[in-house]
């Protein structure tokens, strides 16, 4: 089945540590999205990815970084510089970015805690 | 610039009743409009989509939602409410006007009464 797979689903950060979230899609999809997700705020836009070596900020992307190696892979890393990273992070792909017509797919989130 | 508004962070109905979930939307050029849903600690799911082929948009799990431009919204709406039905519910916009990204509102969670 395709899909997108998040890993790991529960992570744990301690001060001044960086972590990165895995996001892998084997959907083929040209476009990747990385979301933050905070009670009662909806989703917000870290980075995106239109394609592989490309990228660009999101409405939040201080204190994040991203790379896109491959197509089917884009890791988010949450830096130090990110003061307050307890959320719930989302993965999502789609055909490519103009396309208004195609959704975009989620993954199942990592939910990222402070030790 | 395009935003959604969702009014009502909390919906509560008993089963067998109707479910409505309201989304108004802003967008200076013609909106594409979501909805999706969302269950505990999972991601989320298309329920369905607008794309300006017909106004009445009819998703999975016998949901629709109604595209009014005069009034800017996009209600979700489902006749008869089933346990299974309890989550939250997401709207979403994107346009040209925002380089095609996805604008969230910030959600409506759904309980279902016995």
């Amino acid at each position: 089945d395709g899909g997108i797979t998040q890993s790991p689903k529960y992570l744990f950060r301690k001060e001044g540590q960086n972590v990165t979230l895995s996001c892998e899609q084997n959907l083929n999809h040209d476009a990747m999205y990385w979301y933050r997700q905070d009670p009662g705020q909806g989703l917000r836009l870290i980075y995106y990815s239109q394609i592989v070596n490309d990228f660009q900020k999101g409405d939040i992307a201080e204190g994040y970084s991203v790379s896109r190696e491959k197509k089917e892979s884009f890791p988010l890393t949450v830096t130090s510089a990110q003061k307050n990273p307890t959320a719930f992070y989302l993965c999502a792909s789609s055909i490519d970015l103009p396309s208004l017509n195609q959704p975009q797919h989620f993954g199942d989130g990592t939910r990222l805690s402070i030790l | 610039a395009q935003s959604v508004t969702q009014l009502g962070s909390h919906v509560s109905v008993s089963e067998g009743a109707l479910v409505l979930l309201r989304c108004n939307y802003s967008s200076s050029v013609p909106p594409y409009l979501f909805w999706y849903v969302q269950y505990p600690n999972q991601g989320l799911q298309l329920l369905l989509k607008y794309t300006s082929a017909a106004t009445l948009v009819k998703g999975i799990n016998g949901f629709e939602a109604e595209f009014k431009k005069s009034e800017t919204s996009f209600h979700l709406t489902k006749p008869s409410a089933h346990m299974s039905d309890a989550a939250e519910y997401f709207c979403a916009v994107t346009s040209r006007s925002n380089d095609y990204k996805l604008s969230f509102g910030a959600g409506t969670t759904v309980t279902v009464r016995a």
